[in-house]
């Protein structure tokens, strides 16, 4: 199993462009989380989804939008990149809801907005 | 929410020494407790976890504590060694609500 993988590793924006993450899994975990990590904050959850065709917002959902067509897949959009979306980007996914199993990561992407 | 604070944000110590890092929560509902290792440049990865049922838990050189009453628990590695250097995060959730993790400690092993 390749687990779950993010591209691309590594993307410079300019302020005002869209991107889309993309993320898949291969262990036919129901859930999908996508998390922004920002030097000495931890990680902090932007989106999730329970199922396909189900998602719903985290902590820090504002300039970002995702969708769930299958179980595999969970791209993450930036729509109008502005500095402050300048982070490290992980999806992660698990076989059961956060409160009752841990979270498998994929590599990250790493985004630069200037 | 969930608010997890975790202490300290960096920790240094000799190899052969233990090191400790301890986080605390204030939702009451949280009933599972996970820590996560993250190498410089890599992903998360789960290390240890422990659920509010059981008051510790111990894997080889890793083991973690649970205070229910107090709301904290603490990651202790003994033995350390330079491979363990990394940073460590903390986190709370249940079932109703999302995972929130503590700012992290960076731990450096001294050979």
């Amino acid at each position: 199993n390749a687990g779950v993988t993010q591209t691309p590793k590594f993307r410079i924006l300019k302020i005002g462009q869209s991107m889309t993450l993309q993320c898949t899994q291969d262990m036919n975990h129901n859930y999908m989380y996508w998390y922004r990590q920002d030097p000495g904050m931890g990680l902090k959850l932007i989106y999730y989804s329970v199922g396909a065709g189900i998602t719903d917002k985290g902590e820090v959902p504002n300039g970002y939008n995702v969708s769930r067509s299958t179980t595999e897949d969970f791209p993450l959009r930036l729509e109008l990149a502005a500095p402050s979306q300048t982070s490290v980007y992980f999806c992660a996914s698990s076989y059961s809801r956060q409160g009752e199993s841990p979270l498998h990561f994929g590599n990250g992407t790493r985004l630069t907005v200037t | 929410g969930e608010n997890v604070e975790q202490h300290p944000s960096t920790l240094s110590v000799q190899e052969g020494d233990s090191a400790v890092i301890k986080c605390t929560y204030s939702d009451s509902a949280s009933n599972y407790f996970p820590w996560y290792k993250q190498e410089l440049g890599k992903r998360p990865q789960l290390i240890i976890d422990i659920r509010s049922n059981v008051g510790e838990k111990k894997d080889q050189r890793i083991a973690v504590t649970l205070n229910k009453t107090a709301k904290h628990f603490s990651l202790h590695i003994t033995e350390t060694q330079p491979e363990d250097s990394a940073v460590y995060f903390c986190a709370a959730s249940n079932p109703d609500n999302d995972m929130r993790f503590g700012a992290g400690t960076r731990l450096t092993v001294k050979p």
